[in-house]
């Protein structure tokens, strides 16, 4: 699978959109974008995934570029719920297993 | 609907003690299952995943074991803890193994002393 970068945390105000980037320059044709998000001392939530089309869900959105190196999530408007470690994963489609990175941390302020 | 169930909550175990968490996913059938440990600041380190019944692929040497003795039901022993398996330790399930949208559970937060 291929490997992902994110920043190691990004601050956003509430009310505001957060957008977190993800670079994923080495994915491979089959290789799905997935984005999770942990909040403290909980398990990871799933939020959304794609392959070349913008998605969009009740959640997120996101965004991948036509060359498909990267990927934004976005949270049009943030709450400080939102307030999480966010993992953005690139996975095979013929796997079973996802690869988490150390992800980014939203710190949303009122 | 389907949901998955972790216990204990939390634990705190002795150095060499055994060890035994139990995951159990109820709604579904036939589910992949997945255990993750998450050591303290850091990212989920995927240890076990099984297929069915019996099915255990295991992803990295250590000092734990996991079984699927039911359908549902994914548990995850040590015969002898160590300090580092310290941890807060996920159980993660997907019901269909071609879309892979994990859904994890509450998890078991493990100290070793």
């Amino acid at each position: 699978d291929a490997k992902t970068t994110q920043p190691p945390s990004m601050d956003c105000a509430e009310g505001r959109a957060a957008n977190l980037p993800c670079n994923h320059s080495t994915i491979s044709g089959n290789e799905y974008v997935y984005w999770y998000r942990q909040i403290h001392s909980q398990g990871p939530q799933y939020i959304i995934h794609g392959l070349k089309n913008n998605e969009t869900n009740e959640m997120a959105s996101l965004i991948i570029t036509e060359d498909r190196k990267s990927s934004t999530l976005i949270l049009p408007h943030a709450t400080l719920r939102d307030t999480a470690v966010y993992y953005c994963i690139a996975r095979s489609y013929n796997t079973d297993k996802l690869i988490f990175g150390t992800g980014t941390r939203l710190q949303v302020f009122p | 609907s389907q949901t998955i169930h972790q216990w204990p909550a939390t634990l705190v175990q002795p150095v060499g003690s055994p060890l035994s968490l139990e995951c159990t996913v109820e709604g579904t059938s036939n589910p992949n299952l997945y255990w993750y440990r998450q050591a303290a600041g850091r990212g989920l380190q995927l240890l076990f995943y099984s297929v069915g019944i019996g099915q255990i692929s295991s992803e990295v040497p250590q000092n734990l074991s996991a079984s699927r003795p039911q359908d549902r039901q994914f548990i995850l022993s040590s015969k002898k803890l160590l300090l580092s398996d310290s941890g807060f330790y996920l159980c993660a399930w997907t019901p269909d193994p071609s879309t892979d949208t994990q859904y994890f559970g509450p998890g078991t937060r493990l100290t070793v002393l």
